[in-house]
């Protein structure tokens, strides 16, 4: 099973329309969740920290569902400017010396007016 | 607002030559990563460094590959001998210190090298 799971898409979104898509993850001690956007051939970008009890930053909510080992992101009132991949990133601490981030292989979302 | 830069945005090298990829990470992050990214593929975890050593590795950062931070500033991925299948792009990343055992804190990337091994 892959550690980390995406439905690569793409989801077509009307502009103004809500989208959501989930992730899954297979390591259940996993701690924290992160989603990245990242557009064709540039950097991943972060977007937001997944918390235990879900969190939204404007347009984005993100959830977490420890139980099933999946994390969602929905986008409100879609804009063109959200056309991108979105990276669902699961974080393993390294004993006291950073993280390791697990990337899934993305979702494309491509907003059309 | 303070990022991540990368140079040389790209690099085109011969199979067997060695490679030297440069970062300067964000000026009070102290955790600095690699990754890599094969066209069309997902972003893959390299090596993480901290306190001037090596705190994890994936079973991609073999032998060929090393990391070094020569100087206060940089951060470099060197690759010894390149072979065809190290074309991808390579971000670098860097996190801030956390102060909580098992508190981690976002990476920021950098726009990433592409390396084209002929």
């Amino acid at each position: 099973r892959k550690e980390v799971e995406q439905d690569p898409g793409p989801f077509n979104v009307p502009e103004g329309a809500t989208v959501a898509f989930n992730c899954t993850y297979s390591n259940s001690a996993s701690q924290s969740f992160f989603w990245y956007r990242q557009d064709c051939r540039k950097e991943p970008k972060l977007l937001m920290s997944v918390y235990s009890s879900g969190n939204e930053d404007g347009r984005f909510t993100a959830q977490l569902n420890r139980a099933s080992q999946y994390i969602s992101l929905l986008i409100r009132d879609s804009k063109l400017s959200d056309s991108a991949t979105y990276l669902c990133v699961v974080n393993e601490v390294i004993k006291a010396a950073g993280n390791k981030l697990t990337f899934g292989g993305g979702t494309r979302v491509l907003v059309k007016p | 607002e303070p990022e991540v830069t990368q140079t040389p945005s790209h690099q085109v090298t011969q199979m067997g030559q060695e490679v030297i990829l440069r970062c300067v990470p964000i000026s009070n992050h102290l955790y600095f990563y690699w990754y890599r990214q094969i066209l069309g593929q997902k972003v893959e975890f390299l090596v993480s460094f901290y306190n001037n050593e090596i705190s994890e590795k994936s079973e991609i950062f073999d032998d060929q590959f090393s990391v070094e931070r020569p100087d206060g500033s940089n951060f470099t991925l060197k690759i010894r001998s390149t072979k065809l299948e190290d074309s991808a792009m390579y971000f670098c990343a860097s996190s801030r210190l956390s102060p909580l055992a098992g508190i981690s804190y976002e990476q920021y990337f950098g726009p990433g090298t592409r390396l084209t091994v002929t």
